[in-house]
């Protein structure tokens, strides 16, 4: 069983560019959850996806925006890339009527922004 | 939203049992306890979850005193592998988007 997989690992883009970055959630989820996580930090949520929707929302700007497909495969899209930017960018699915904290975390993609 | 506190690190041996203590003052009545554990360039992975008491699992115990304003984390017999960082976290059940603050964590490093 495959888990939650995130694609690219790896991205280097420069200021000003827009990024998207994709996820895949673990079999039987149907809940994603975006977190962006800066070199020594904890994860900062930014947002969650359920049933195609965005649900609930941390504290990023409206560059930060997000999609969730039929499948319920997510993506994030960031526009005007800022240096500040570069992270690890981690996608987190959970089946909705399970434990809320049992989130499954994939290994996350580096954005790198120049 | 609760905020919590933790030792930034921690040094230990292998085979050694260790406590990461976690404060939560403000901890409100519907919150739970969550830690997480995560390894370089890897998501975090849930390790256990509590109200409280103590809740015991096969990877940890949790210990949560009366009051809540605090919880420890204890790792039996840690090993090498278990060098990681471990997050402690505090929120509402319902709402645990929103509330699921990660703070810096504690950074374990278990030496041989």
């Amino acid at each position: 069983d495959a888990g939650v997989t995130q694609s690219p690992t790896h991205l280097i883009k420069t200021r000003g560019q827009q990024v998207t970055l994709r996820c895949s959630p673990k079999s039987g989820h149907d809940t994603v959850s975006w977190y962006q996580q800066a070199l020594g930090q904890g994860p900062q949520f930014i947002f969650q996806y359920y049933e195609e929707e965005e649900r609930q929302r941390g504290n990023f700007p409206d560059r930060f925006s997000g999609h969730q497909f039929p499948n319920y495969s997510s993506e994030l899209n960031v526009n005007a890339l800022l240096l500040g930017d570069s992270a690890l960018y981690l996608c987190a699915s959970r089946f909705t009527s399970g434990s809320p904290h049992e989130q499954f975390f994939g290994p996350g993609t580096r954005l790198t922004v120049l | 939203l609760a905020k919590t506190t933790q030792p930034i690190s921690m040094d230990s041996y292998e085979g050694q049992e260790v406590n990461i203590t976690c404060s939560h003052n403000n901890i409100a009545t519907n919150d739970y306890i969550t830690w997480y554990q995560q390894f370089p360039s890897q998501g975090p992975r849930f390790i256990i979850q509590g109200y409280k008491t103590k809740v015991t699992n096969e990877v940890a115990s949790l210990f949560i005193p009366a009051d809540r304003k605090s919880s420890t984390l204890s790792l039996p017999r840690v090993s090498l592998s278990d060098t990681a960082v471990y997050y402690c976290l505090v929120g509402d059940m319902q709402n645990y988007g929103q509330n699921f603050v990660f703070g810096p964590g504690t950074r374990l490093s278990v030496l041989p």
